[in-house]
C-alpha cells in the first residue's frame, strides 16, 4: 500500500523567505504526484502535478516541485513566500489501481 | 469550468435526523468521490463512484449511504450519526478513476455538526 509522509508539521517563515516543504512516498511502481493547498476556510486547490516527463514541474502562484525518483521525494518550493501563502499544504500520491493517498499536511504560517 | 459545488455549506443535525449532502460537477468527469476531513487532518477517502457505480467503500459505517443519480450528481445520505461524525465532508471528481493520470477537483465541502 502507498503511504505519504511530510517532513514538517508546521513551518513559520517571514515574508520573502524561501520555502521548501518535504514530501516522501513509499511505493515502488509508477506514481502520479500532487500538491494541494487549502487556504483558511477554503477548499482544496491543486497547486501542481507530476505525471511523467520533466521532473521539475511548475504550478500556480509561483510554486514548483521536483520529483526525485531515487529518493521517492516530491518537494515543494517557492523562492519568496507572501503572507497570502499562509495555508495547509498536502502532498498526495496515486498509483495505478490505487486511490489518492494524502500526506498528513504541513501548515505554513507566513509572518508579515 | 473546473467547479465542484456542494450543498449545504453548513449542516447541524441531531443524532436521530436524516439529512443528505449534495455534490454536482459539470466537467464531464466520470469518477466522483466522498472524503471526510477532520480539523488539521488530511482528507480520508470514504466512497468512490466510477461511471455511476460504487467502486470503493472504505469500510464506512452504514449510517453513511452514498448515491449517484447520474454522472453529474453525487449524494451522501446521513442517518443516525454520532457526534464523532462531525467533520468537513468533501466531494471531488476526476476525469476517470484513480490510477490514471487524472487530478481530482474538490468542492468547498459541507461542514457537518452532529449534536
Amino acid at each position: 500500500a502507498q503511504s505519504v509522509s511530510q517532513h514538517n508539521h508546521h513551518v513559520i517563515l517571514s515574508e520573502a523567505a524561501s520555502l521548501e516543504l518535504g514530501c516522501n512516498y513509499s511505493y515502488g511502481g509508477t506514481v502520479n504526484l500532487f500538491w494541494y493547498v487549502q487556504y483558511p476556510g477554503q477548499h482544496l486547490q491543486l497547486l501542481l502535478k507530476y505525471f511523467s516527463g520533466d521532473p521539475l514541474v511548475k504550478g500556480i502562484k509561483g510554486f514548483e516541485a521536483e520529483f526525485i525518483k531515487s529518493k521517492f521525494s516530491f518537494n515543494l518550493r517557492k523562492p519568496s513566500v507572501q503572507w497570502s501563502d499562509t495555508a495547509e499544504y498536502f502532498c498526495a500520491v496515486n498509483a495505478r489501481g490505487q486511490n489518492f493517498v494524502f500526506g498528513p499536511g504541513t501548515r505554513l504560517s507566513v509572518l508579515p | 469550468d473546473t467547479e465542484v459545488t456542494q450543498t449545504p455549506k453548513h449542516l447541524v443535525m441531531g443524532m436521530t435526523n436524516k439529512k443528505s449532502l449534495k455534490c454536482e460537477q459539470h466537467m464531464g468527469h466520470r469518477a466522483m468521490y466522498w472524503y471526510k476531513q477532520k480539523a488539521k487532518k488530511p482528507p480520508e477517502l470514504m466512497f468512490v463512484y466510477s461511471y455511476e457505480k460504487l467502486s470503493i467503500n472504505e469500510s464506512v459505517p452504514s449510517r453513511f449511504s452514498p448515491e449517484c443519480p447520474n454522472s453529474s450528481l453525487l449524494n451522501l445520505h446521513l442517518h443516525a450519526l454520532q457526534p464523532e461524525d462531525s467533520a468537513l465532508y468533501l466531494c471531488a471528481s476526476s476525469q476517470d478513476v484513480a490510477g490514471g493520470t487524472y487530478e481530482q477537483y474538490f468542492g468547498p465541502g459541507t461542514r457537518l455538526t452532529v449534536t
